[in-house]
């Protein structure tokens, strides 16, 4: 099991509400992602940090944003949740000091619902 | 944009079974990776291959990689029903740039008792 958490597993929230998903690690990894899935589909990746400080947008454009002020918390933020919003979110990370240095650890993932 | 490419989308086989799925993908790369992801569940990475292997194994596990063809293959041997899930390919660039990886469509595996 990686060491790798999002809270909350499942949300939902009417439209128009802020929301925060919430990502952490404990191994330390410098690199980490968001990732957006629909259901039986494939990943898309919204957001990425290479480190403290440093967040870069994915290829997926999201109107979701990000921050990453301490190494292990890397935080979600939707300002205002749409239907459009609907589906799951995974968090990863990996390390650059790690041998091949892009192995991604996942959390479990957030399944939002905005009604 | 997804790169990988997997093949079958879906594949529903017995217990006991080898199950064996493709991924192609379009530029040069610096590794390959496969991934499960159990229904609703985060991934777990399963096996890396590096541009200059050909074939790797772990337990039940067989990839091999074909890079003139940019294609890789997994095999599960003896399947159970407990490797009922989706199958990622996912890869790193060639250009020194290890931040981020390509995914593919994902493979559906279904293991029947």
């Amino acid at each position: 099991e990686a060491d790798i958490y999002q809270t909350p597993r499942y949300l939902v929230i009417g439209t128009g509400k802020k929301i925060t998903l919430e990502c952490s690690q404990t191994m330390g990894h410098d690199k980490m992602y968001w990732y957006q899935q629909d259901p039986g589909m494939e990943l898309h990746l919204i957001h990425y940090s290479y480190g403290v400080n440093s967040t870069e947008k994915g290829d997926l454009s999201s109107e979701s944003t990000v921050s990453r002020i301490r190494t292990e918390h890397f935080p979600l933020t939707l300002e205002s949740a749409r239907p459009s919003h609907t589906s799951q979110y995974l968090c990863a990370s990996s390390d650059t000091r790690l041998a091949g240095g892009n192995e991604q650890f996942f959390g479990p993932g957030t399944r939002l619902t905005v009604l | 944009s997804q790169q990988g490419e997997e093949d079958p989308q879906a594949l529903s086989i017995q217990e006991g079974e080898n199950a064996t799925m493709n991924c192609s993908y379009k530029t040069s790369i610096n590794n390959l990776q496969w991934y499960r992801q159990n229904s609703g569940r985060g991934l777990v990475h399963l096996i890396l291959i590096r541009s200059n292997e050909r074939e790797k194994h772990s337990g039940r596990l067989r990839v091999t990689l074909d890079t003139s063809k940019k294609s890789s293959s997994l095999l599960i041997t003896a399947s159970r029903a407990a490797d009922t899930a989706s199958y990622f390919c996912a890869t790193a660039d060639n250009a020194g740039n290890n931040r981020k990886l390509i995914w593919g469509l994902g493979t559906s595996l279904a293991v029947n008792p």
